[in-house]
């Protein structure tokens, strides 16, 4: 069965560094999300990455995507303390009698001044 | 568009008894998912909905979890006869189709006393 992993589990880091979470998954898939998830809140999608090789960018975060390597990055630039959250990726699984995302066990992310 | 739309958005029981939730999907979303998140985990697949057929239903559904979607509208998630490891916060997501985006609602959180 497909198993994803993130590392680092917990992340705190100061404000203006730079930081990267790994997303690690186990089989084939070609479509990963990556959500954030506030306290007591429910999941905000960020990203979606379709192929390898794929880039994507928003704000202060970038993630990327390595099928081959079944490696997905989501890499933070000069941290402010308005990210703080937790991050998923999930990998999707879809075949004809299945049709379900796969998430890793998140990525806790605290930024202090 | 409002989004995904969970009733309630907590719920206290003793164990033993039966609970009702609800999701309203996004309008004109044809897929319809529910998840259950614990406490430091990534949510984990239940089920899913094709308009009104459930297509596929995850181990973590046991016989006392039954899950609706009459006139491929809302759904409603029952358990029946609660136990305290049902508590956790169920999550309802919705898609236009396959393969794209699923947006979640904020949750039910269920406490199981």
């Amino acid at each position: 069965e497909l198993k994803v992993e993130q590392n680092p589990l917990f992340l705190s880091m100061q404000e203006g560094k730079n930081y990267t979470i790994y997303c690690n998954y186990s089989t084939t898939s070609d479509r990963l999300y990556w959500y954030r998830q506030d306290p007591g809140k429910s999941l905000e999608s960020l990203f979606v990455l379709l192929s390898n090789g794929a880039v994507k960018q928003e704000g202060r975060l970038m993630a990327s995507l390595d099928t081959k390597a079944r490696l997905s990055t989501l890499h933070i630039t000069a941290a402010v303390h308005d990210l703080s959250a937790t991050y998923f990726c999930a990998v999707e699984v879809l075949s004809y009698n299945t049709d379900k995302l796969i998430f890793g066990t998140g990525t806790r992310l605290q930024v202090f001044p | 568009d409002t989004g995904v739309s969970q009733d309630p958005r907590h719920k206290i029981t003793k164990r033993g008894q039966n609970v009702t939730f609800r999701c309203d999907p996004i309008s004109e979303h044809n897929r319809l998912y529910w998840y259950r998140q614990t406490l430091g985990q990534g949510p984990e697949f239940l089920t899913y909905f094709q308009n009104e057929a459930q297509l596929e239903k995850s181990r973590l559904l046991s016989d006392r979890f039954s899950a609706e979607r009459p006139k491929g509208s809302f759904s409603t998630l029952e358990i029946q006869r609660t136990e305290q490891g049902d508590s956790a916060m169920y999550l309802c997501a919705s898609s236009f189709a396959p393969r794209d985006t699923q947006y979640f609602g904020a949750g039910t959180r269920l406490s199981v006393l």
